[in-house]
């Protein structure tokens, strides 16, 4: 039973381009949330998708974006990347976002900007 | 606004219980607790959960306290492999009904030879 997965693992990119991060949820989750982790600090939640539809958004400008597809895997958008986004960026999955049924994350995508 | 409060470093001797406290006052009812740990480089790892009653799983014990104010996290018999930094979440529902989480600065715990 494969957990979350998410590509790439590492990710090295320069000041204003634009990156894009991959999950695919634990099977039998639907609903997929993408979280920041700057160094020595807690997650910080981005967004929630359910339905293909983002649900809820954290305190995160318009640069950051994602998709859900059918198949309930997922992408987060980055653009016009800053120095201050280097991070771990998180994927987490549940069983609908209404249950009290637990995240199970992923091992994040550790995105350097130079 | 993290809605918990956690010390921010513990050390538990090899083979001792390792007992990690949050407190978090202002939980509401229908709020459950959840606790986390991440160990360097990896993604937070899902411990165990709870609503009022305490629960055991084979990873840990969940201690709440009656009024829901605080709750203690227990490792029975704590390995190095234990050493990790150690969330307690309570996860507030959001506008549209949905659940996201709220993750404070957690406890690193230290597992000591």
């Amino acid at each position: 039973d494969a957990g979350v997965t998410q590509s790439p693992t590492h990710l090295i990119k320069t000041r204003g381009q634009q990156v894009t991060l991959r999950c695919s949820p634990k099977s039998g989750h639907d609903t997929v949330s993408w979280y920041q982790q700057a160094l020595g600090q807690g997650p910080q939640f981005i967004f929630q998708y359910y339905e293909e539809e983002e649900r809820q958004r954290g305190n995160f400008p318009d640069r950051f974006s994602g998709h859900q597809f059918p198949n309930y895997s997922s992408e987060l958008n980055v653009n016009a990347l800053l120095l201050g986004d280097s991070a771990l960026y998180l994927c987490a999955s549940s069983f609908q976002p209404y249950s009290n049924q637990p995240q199970h994350f992923g091992d994040g995508t550790r995105l350097s900007i130079l | 606004d993290a809605k918990t409060t956690q010390p921010p470093s513990m050390d538990c001797a090899e083979g001792r219980a390792a007992n990690l406290p949050c407190n978090h006052s202002t939980i509401s009812g229908n709020e459950y607790v959840y606790w986390y740990r991440q160990i360097h480089s990896q993604g937070p790892q899902y411990i165990i959960h709870g609503l009022k009653n305490n629960e055991t799983n084979e990873m840990a014990s969940l201690i709440i306290t009656e009024d829901r104010k605080s709750s203690t996290l227990i490792l029975p018999h704590a390995t190095l492999r234990d050493t990790a930094v150690y969330y307690c979440i309570v996860r507030p529902p959001t506008t549209s009904g949905t659940y996201k989480y709220i993750f404070g600065t957690g406890t690193r715990l230290k597992v000591l030879a």
